[in-house]
């Protein structure tokens, strides 16, 4: 069973426009939410991250936001740019857990030029 | 700047045949992973070690093994590999106290089973 869920496999936006990345999870414990960036070839590197204490966090062109309640979170990128086609894996970390990450399948963010 | 290094970027093996992949971090992590990644499936965890010589099974240990003789060096093992086990094999590493929760990622071993 996912605990983490990202339902779309894949997702195309022009440049310039806002990219948003959807995630929603099941378990209650979770308490940490992290987004990653994949290229092909390479392993996946951090891009932000929010704790379950807060609904949304900054950075640069990146913004996550949390909603508990419905157990979503979702990654905006504004403005895309072609360099941001890559897969985005959001993860979480349980609050009972020894910092193991549970992630979601990954959604293919293309940037169209 | 923090660097995980995997001993292969790609690795071609038969059936059957043991399989060592190793890797190697640079940052004093207490924690270190080994996930698989798979198309439509994400990342998946195979086991975990939060110290030397520990262990702990993740959600797909089934087939593999791991050795943590030192505290940089975490080893996956493939004792029969079998052509399931073709993948994208991905190394991580964390601090286990702090308030930073992010995993570190090597560039991975691109696995062939034949």
């Amino acid at each position: 069973d996912q605990q983490v869920k990202q339902n779309s496999p894949s997702l195309s936006v022009q440049e310039g426009r806002i990219s948003i990345l959807n995630c929603d999870y099941t378990n209650s414990m979770f308490d940490y939410f992290l987004w990653y960036k994949k290229y092909p070839a390479e392993g996946p590197t951090f891009l932000i991250s929010i704790s379950s204490i807060k609904d949304k966090n900054e950075d640069g062109r990146f913004t996550v936001f949390l909603n508990k309640s419905a157990k979503h979170l979702s990654l905006h990128i504004v403005p895309s740019q072609p360099g941001d086609s890559a897969v985005y894996f959001c993860a979480a970390k349980s609050s009972g857990s020894a910092r193991q990450l549970t992630f979601g399948s990954g959604t293919q963010l293309t940037v169209l030029p | 700047d923090v660097k995980v290094t995997q001993s292969s970027r790609y690795l071609v093996k038969r059936t059957g045949e043991k399989v060592f992949l190793e890797c190697v971090q640079d940052m004093d992590h207490e924690n270190m992973f080994w996930y698989r990644q798979d198309p439509g499936l994400g990342l998946r965890l195979i086991y975990f070690s939060y110290d030397v010589k520990m262990k702990e099974k993740g959600d797909i240990p089934e087939g593999y093994s791991v050795s943590r003789e030192k505290k940089e060096r975490f080893s996956l093992i493939l004792e029969s590999a079998s052509t399931n086990q073709t993948s994208m094999y991905l190394c991580a590493s964390s601090f286990r106290q702090g308030y930073s929760y992010e995993q570190y990622f090597g560039p991975g071993t691109r696995l062939t089973v034949t």
